[in-house]
Order: structure tokens, then C-alpha cells, then sequence
């Protein structure tokens, strides 16, 4: 069973505006991490920004935010004053206590933003 | 530029051939996880390695393996190559290696492995 969904394969978003990636997970593990990660098409994973299962407040980093509603088990990466640079893929991903620490992904939403 | 060296940036080479892949983490990080990302199978776990341990084991091939050496570099091992196993080879090292559910993983650039 997929672990990790990104309902949106593609979204475009303008210059300045904020946009949403959506991610929810599936798990039945109390402690957990959830990340995002970006990937331009040159191809590097870059870390954005974590969750822990037991954070209560909302992870931020810079202009990323993580919209985290654990009992709805979504986990929804929010871009303030997207610039051209945030043009990538974005994947969601979830790191499990009792499933050996390895990340499982989602298959990614890709951002496109225009001037 | 994430702390995370992969050498070579790419590979081309033959079916039935034998490659290696080689991870230098970030210092002072102890685990290295390798990744295959390709275009039908998304971004899969291959293996994780410890302080020089083997700890967790995720899709890898039999004709895959890897290990990590005493000054904590790694290498992935590809042989008897098909068409399939073309994608992008990540390694990702973290410091715990998985003492926390939100220890960090930070990618290495890849390697993008091209079987003709």
C-alpha cells in the first residue's frame, strides 16, 4: 500500500503568490518524521523542512512552512512568495520508527512558477 | 551543496557489465542509505549502512550489494547490468542512522547510470 500520496502531479503557481503541496501519509507507527524534499531538474535532493509526529507546532523554515494535521494524517508543504528558483519537483516523505529509518517517498508534485 | 560527495557524476556502460558507485558522506555522519530513483519505481530504498554495519535492507537486487568502509565511505556494486537498472543512484547519509524518526538525510548529487 502506498505509504505517501501527492495527489498533484503538476501545479503552477505565479511569481509572489504562496502555494500548497499536498501529502498525506499512512502509518500506524506513534513516532514518526515526515520531510520534503525539492529536486530541480538538475537532479540534486535538497532538504526543506521536517516534522516530527510529536512537534505541536508547525514546522518553518524561511518561506517554507509545513501544514501538519495529524489526525488527518496530511502533512501539506507551503511556499510563501514563491520565486522562479522554486520551479522543481517536491516530494513528500515519511520516516517510520519500526521500519528501519529508510524514507518512503511520494511520487512528487511538480511546481511551475511563472513570472 | 549538502556535504554528501558521489563519484562518477555519470556512467555509461554495457548490459552484463559490472559498475561501482562511490558515496563519501558528510563528516561526522555515520549512516549512508543508497536510493534508486526511475522514471516507473519513483524514488526507492535500496540499503543502509551503519558505522561500517549493514542495518536495513529495502528493494536491492541479488546482483546489487554494498558496503561501507572503516573511514565511512561507501560503494554500491551493480553487475550482470539489464536495460532496468538504468536511473539515478542516490546516497544520503544522516548522523544517527536512525536513532530518531527525524534524523535528516542529506542527498549526494547522484549518479545517473545509463545501460545500453
Amino acid at each position: 500500500a502506498q505509504k505517501i500520496t501527492q495527489t498533484q502531479p503538476g501545479m503552477f503557481v505565479q511569481e509572489k503568490e504562496a502555494v500548497t503541496l499536498d501529502c498525506t501519509y499512512d502509518t500506524s507507527d506513534q513516532s514518526y518524521g515526515l520531510f520534503w524534499y525539492k529536486q530541480p531538474s538538475s537532479g540534486e535532493m535538497i532538504f526543506l523542512i521536517y516534522q516530527g509526529s510529536y512537534d505541536e507546532q508547525n514546522a518553518t523554515e524561511g518561506r517554507y512552512s509545513l501544514n501538519f494535521q495529524k489526525a488527518r494524517k496530511s502533512a501539506n508543504l507551503v511556499i510563501s512568495a514563491s520565486q522562479l528558483g522554486d520551479s522543481a519537483m517536491y516530494f513528500c516523505a515519511m520516516r517510520e520508527t519500526n521500519s528501519g529509518y529508510a524514507l518512503n517517498f511520494g511520487k512528487g508534485t511538480s511546481l511551475l512558477v511563472t513570472p | 551543496d549538502s556535504g554528501v560527495t558521489q563519484t562518477p557524476k555519470h556512467l555509461i556502460t554495457a548490459t552484463g557489465q559490472r559498475v561501482t558507485l562511490r558515496c563519501s558522506p558528510r563528516s561526522g555522519d555515520l549512516s549512508v542509505y543508497w536510493y534508486q530513483q526511475s522514471l516507473d519505481q519513483g524514488l526507492q530504498f535500496l540499503i543502509q549502512y551503519y558505522n561500517g554495519e549493514e542495518r536495513a535492507k529495502g528493494n536491492i537486487l541479488e546482483r546489487f550489494s554494498a558496503q561501507q568502509f572503516p573511514d565511512l565511505h561507501s560503494e554500491l556494486n551493480l553487475s550482470s547490468l539489464e536495460l532496468g537498472d538504468s536511473a539515478l543512484y542516490f546516497c544520503a547519509s544522516s548522523g544517527f542512522g536512525g536513532a530518531s524518526p527525524t534524523d535528516t538525510q542529506y542527498f549526494g548529487p547522484g549518479t545517473r547510470l545509463t545501460v545500453l
